[in-house]
């Protein structure tokens, strides 16, 4: 089956860091890259970043520039997200997808994972 | 700038069918888009990639009740004989070779 798994639900205070887990199964990972997207309560999709399954190359977005570090472990069809020196506004489910290099579009969605931060 | 611009809410009666639009920004209007479904409480699904001349590639198992297609600046996706299950929000998403870009989003109230 076809999927992505994400890790399980958050609490972490202010100023700490976060990791979130995407593990791919039943495709080729190598071919794909995987994306990290954020929903804030009530809010839109925001893309924060993308790391591709063939050479570990990543791209982030401005926004979250110098907070965010996406990894990956190609043995265990997994990818990372994570998210330093939190604060309140970064309360969201963060969602993996993934997207066939040079595809651009995402054509698979993970569950996402819900990370509270709050003191 | 690429943008994408979303109406915030559109509202159609069961049965019936809508069309919600998805515009590009000055200077974008070659560029493709996908459309993505999230259902309330749920993620994001991938409905289709809808390219500027109308075609488009669906996920598997997207009813046929949904269809794409173009004009311009405006991509559009339409639901026929909606059903209360296609209440939910839609968004569209574009990219380039730096950033992947998201509308505001619609929220479709199937009345």
């Amino acid at each position: 089956q076809v999927q992505v798994v994400q890790s399980g639900a958050e609490v972490k205070q202010p100023g700490a860091s976060v990791k979130v887990s995407c593990k791919a199964s039943g495709y080729t990972f190598t071919a794909y890259a995987i994306h990290w997207v954020r929903q804030a309560p009530g809010q839109g999709l925001e893309w924060m970043g993308r790391i591709t399954g063939d050479n570990g190359d990543t791209k982030y977005s401005q926004n979250f520039q110098g907070r965010v570090t996406i990894t990956m472990d190609t043995s265990a069809t997994t990818a990372s997200m994570e998210l330093s020196s939190l604060r309140s506004e970064d309360t969201a489910v963060y969602y993996c997808a993934r997207d066939l290099i040079g595809q651009g579009y995402f054509d698979l969605w993970g569950r996402g994972t819900l990370v509270t931060v709050s003191s | 700038q690429l943008m994408l611009s979303q109406s915030p809410s559109a509202s159609a009666s069961l049965g019936a069918s809508v069309k919600l639009t998805c515009t590009l920004s000055s200077g974008h209007s070659s560029y493709a888009i996908a459309w993505h479904q999230q259902q309330p409480e749920k993620g994001p699904r991938y409905l289709m990639k809808l390219n500027s001349d109308g075609s488009h590639i669906k996920g598997d198992g997207i009813p046929d009740r949904f269809s794409g297609s173009s004009s311009g600046a405006e991509r559009y996706l339409t639901i026929s004989s909606l059903q209360s299950e296609d209440e939910a929000d839609y968004y569209c998403q574009t990219w380039d070779s730096v950033i992947q870009l998201f509308g505001g989003g619609t929220k479709l109230t199937v009345l």
